[in-house]
């Protein structure tokens, strides 16, 4: 089935430095989404990318979408304690149409 | 809106034992789902529903149960628990997405062990 996979598993910063995660496919994605988990928390939607190229930002948060749409990336700029948690990329048409396919999660943590 | 909530939020079983863990949703979304969440495998589909009286199954399904009587409810029956098990279950719903945008919700979860 399609995958798609995502790195690093895990993420060590101080705080103030720079955090990267980067999401592949094999195959072309249609859209992709983004979402936040805070540990014991549950998974909270934050962007979907839709267009080739396409860049969004949030405040620190800056998502890219490849050029041919088969990976895609995260990054925060100056994080900060309250940027703690795992950051999952996921496929929405990887499965049947409403369900989403996962990445395994890029977990992130903040050294004060 | 309460949007999706899960019940219980906490559960210990023996081996053996069945349950049903309960999910609703208040947003009138048709699409609702089970995923599992184990430490480093992400979450998992289990089964998923696309609308009352259809449910499918997903990546996981083995030992677990569904049913869609009403759009609000997607309850996930465990039948005869095993220590594989023991898990975070999440339960997540969305709008039909004719645009494929179809954010999830999801729900706080329910944290079972099984023994």
């Amino acid at each position: 089935g399609q995958q798609v996979m995502q790195i690093p598993q895990y993420q060590h910063v101080q705080e103030g430095e720079d955090f990267t995660t980067y999401c592949n496919s094999s195959t072309t994605l249609s859209n992709i989404q983004w979402y936040k988990q805070r540990p014991g928390g549950h998974p909270v939607f934050l962007i979907q990318l839709v267009k080739s190229g396409e860049v969004k930002k949030q405040k620190r948060l800056t998502f890219q979408f490849g050029e041919a749409k088969k990976n895609s990336s995260l990054h925060i700029t100056a994080t900060q304690t309250t940027d703690v948690g795992t950051y999952f990329c996921a496929d929405p048409w990887g499965g049947s149409q409403g369900n989403l396919i996962f990445g395994k999660g890029t977990k992130l943590s903040v050294k004060p | 809106n309460a949007g999706v909530t899960q019940t219980p939020k906490f559960q210990v079983l023996k081996t053996g034992q069945s349950m049903t863990l309960q999910c609703a949703q208040d947003m009138n979304h048709e699409y609702m789902s089970w995923y599992r969440q184990d430490p480093g495998m992400g979450l998992r589909l289990i089964h998923y529903s696309v609308g009352a009286g259809i449910t499918d199954q997903g990546e996981v399904p083995n030992g677990y149960n569904v049913s869609r009587s009403t759009t609000e409810d997607f309850p996930l029956r465990l039948l005869s628990a095993a220590p594989s098990q023991t898990s975070v279950y999440f339960c997540a719903s969305s709008r039909a997405s004719g645009g494929g945008y179809n954010e999830q919700f999801f729900g706080p979860g329910t944290r079972l062990t099984v023994l």
